[in-house]
């Protein structure tokens, strides 16, 4: 069974780099789209963006200036640096795989998520 | 971007009963829409893709219904358990969430 774990400093100062990893266990990180989403305490959700296991990435536009994910197989892990940061990003941080049937079909929706972390930025 | 809208903001049921749960999207996603399940504390759990097929493991009292801008989740008959916090999600341009429905007692 697939599970994800998300790891990072719980404590960022303004105008720093966010660094998040999500270790994967369970399964391979290969041939599947790994996401980063967002929740500030009491509100919704917001994606970040995605990686591919080949390492191809997408992001919000709102936040693809700021935003960098990687993917490193062989840790079976993923990455998210998010730079230059403000109160407005204080939140908890899930990593989450988009889901596929297997046949190689990837559906537009998230199926396994991590447990999240909360990151709080503030000096 | 792709705005979502879910009515009502809380919904107020006892268990039993049928819940339906309105999500609106500012133009046409198809049927590229989620649902997903947030308890306190928890991450989302996903409940429906594709706007009306069930994740695995998802009782059958779960169901949604939908396409184009209007879509609809309903639960058959609340479980004690069901009461939570309930989002919508797209995926057309870029996943977008809706701001979420609270099932409460």
């Amino acid at each position: 069974q697939v599970q994800l774990q998300e790891s990072g400093p719980g404590l960022v100062k303004p105008s720093e780099t966010l660094s998040l990893t999500c270790t994967v266990s369970g399964g391979s990180i290969s041939s599947h789209y790994w996401n980063w989403i967002r929740q500030p305490a009491g509100k919704g959700l917001e994606w970040i963006g995605r990686v591919y296991s080949s390492g191809g990435t997408n992001y919000n536009p709102s936040l693809k200036s700021r935003v960098t994910m990687s993917v490193d197989t062989s840790k079976n892990q993923l990455s998210l640096k998010l730079t230059s940061v403000t109160a407005a990003d204080t939140a908890v941080y899930y990593c989450a795989r988009r889901y596929s049937d297997g046949s190689g079909y990837y559906y537009d929706a998230f199926d396994i998520w991590g447990q999240g972390t909360m990151v709080t930025v503030s000096s | 971007e792709i705005v979502l809208t879910q009515s009502p903001a809380t919904l107020s049921l006892s268990p039993g009963e049928r819940a339906t749960l309105s999500c609106r999207a500012s133009q046409s996603v198809n049927t590229y829409l989620a649902w997903y399940q947030q308890k306190r504390g928890q991450a989302p759990r996903l409940l429906i893709y594709d706007a009306s097929n069930r994740a695995t493991g998802i009782p059958a009292r779960f169901s949604g219904s939908g396409s184009g801008t209007d879509f609809t989740l309903t639960i058959s008959s609340l479980e004690p358990e069901d009461f939570a916090v309930y989002y919508c999600q797209q995926r057309f341009s870029w996943p977008t969430f809706g701001p979420g429905t609270k099932v409460d007692i």
